[in-house]
Parts: structure tokens; C-alpha cells; sequence
């Protein structure tokens, strides 16, 4: 039972550079979200899909850009990466009842420099 | 989304209970409380979630104030694996996403 997972693990890109961290559910949840943590401080979202087909903005979504692929995927892309996007990922599902959870995947650290 | 406060850090003995107090003074009337813990750079971890009523599961209980603006996590038994950040969350009203403030970071002393 996999739960969330997310590719790669660690990834050190150029100023510049463009990349997709991807995630992937098997829990069948509707919702999936991407954060960013940075040093001392808690999580924040950048993006969040309730639901195939559908994204939305977050607290801090500028310089990103996401899909959701099918139910299971939802990826997150630097178009042009910036040291001021030097962060941990961790995405996340949720199913989409009011009792629900959210499953956080071990997270992506990505270094720009 | 209501705002939620807490302190940065607290210290406690190991197989004592932990209570990690927050305050949710906005908080609307169909927004629940959630709890997640991370342990140092791992991906949170889900602990608990209350709406009025208090909580108990394996894991900590909830007790949520009768006016619903603070509430308080309690570890019944802290051990030196609870050391982490927890994070205290209110649940928007509409839609799914969670929101997570800088949390209380818990060191369990042996």
C-alpha cells in the first residue's frame, strides 16, 4: 500500500531550469494538493484539485504550474526555476468527504542555485 | 479560513501528558478542528479532528472549548518518538484544502 508518491526525491536544478515534480495517490482520492516548506516555517499551499480536471491557487502559486493528469497524478512544474523556489515539496490527497484526511507523500527537496 | 495560534515551542517529560493548547477565535460554525504532526522532515502525519464535541482516538484526544474558539491536543503519554511540530488546522468551510500555520514544535525530554 504505497499511499502518496512522489518523484524525485531530491533534485538540484539551475537558475533557469525547468522541471515536474510528479505525485501520485493509489488510495483513489478526488482531492490533491502541492506545498511548499521552507526553513522554520509550516507548510504552504501553492495548489490544490478537488477533483479531475479542476486546479486552483493556493496561498503562494506564482512561478508554478500544475496538472492533474488523471485521478491518480497531479504534477507541479517550474517553468524557470528561481533560488527563491529552494524548498521541500510534499503533495498530498484527500478524499472529499467532511470527515476527511489528508496522506502526505515524504516529500521532493529541491535546491536552485 | 479562521486563523489559528499557537505556541512556538514547548518542552515535555517523557511518559507525561502533552497539551498543546490553540486558539481559533474566528472559527466558523461548520469548520472543523484537524491535528497533524510532523516529525522532522517527514511528511505530516494526520492525528486527530473534532467539530464540537471532544475526541479521543489511539493516537491523542481533542477537547474543544464550548464556544469553539480554542481547543487543546492532549498526548496522553508522551514518549521520546512524539518529539515533532504539530500543527494545529480549521478546515475551510467550502471546499477541501488545508492551511497550516508554523505550528508548536514538541520536545519530549527523557
Amino acid at each position: 500500500n504505497a499511499g502518496v508518491t512522489q518523484t524525485p526525491k531530491f533534485q538540484v536544478l539551475k537558475t533557469g531550469q525547468s522541471m515536474t515534480l510528479q505525485c501520485a495517490q493509489d488510495m483513489n482520492h478526488n482531492s490533491m494538493y502541492w506545498y511548499r516548506q521552507d526553513p522554520g516555517m509550516g507548510l504552504r499551499l501553492i495548489y490544490y484539485s478537488a477533483s479531475e480536471g479542476t486546479t486552483d491557487k493556493g496561498e503562494v502559486p506564482n512561478g508554478y504550474n500544475v496538472s492533474r493528469l488523471n485521478k491518480r497524478e497531479f504534477s507541479l512544474r517550474l517553468e524557470s526555476a528561481a533560488p527563491s523556489q529552494t524548498s521541500v515539496y510534499f503533495c498530498a490527497s484527500s478524499q472529499d468527504r467532511v470527515f476527511t484526511e489528508a496522506f502526505f507523500g515524504q516529500g521532493t527537496r529541491l535546491t536552485v542555485v | 479560513d479562521a486563523k489559528t495560534t499557537q505556541p512556538t515551542s514547548m518542552d515535555c517529560a517523557e511518559g507525561r501528558a502533552a497539551n498543546l493548547p490553540c486558539n481559533h477565535s474566528t472559527i466558523s460554525g461548520n469548520e472543523y478542528v484537524y491535528w497533524y504532526r510532523q516529525i522532522h522532515s517527514q511528511g505530516p502525519q494526520y492525528i486527530i479532528h473534532g467539530l464540537k464535541n471532544n475526541e479521543t482516538n489511539e493516537m491523542a484526544s481533542l477537547i474543544i472549548t464550548e464556544d469553539r474558539k480554542s481547543s487543546t491536543l492532549i498526548l496522553p503519554h508522551a514518549t521520546l518518538r512524539d518529539t515533532a511540530v504539530y500543527y494545529c488546522i480549521v478546515r475551510k468551510r467550502t471546499g477541501n484544502q488545508f492551511y497550516f500555520g508554523t505550528g508548536t514544535s514538541l520536545t519530549v525530554i527523557p
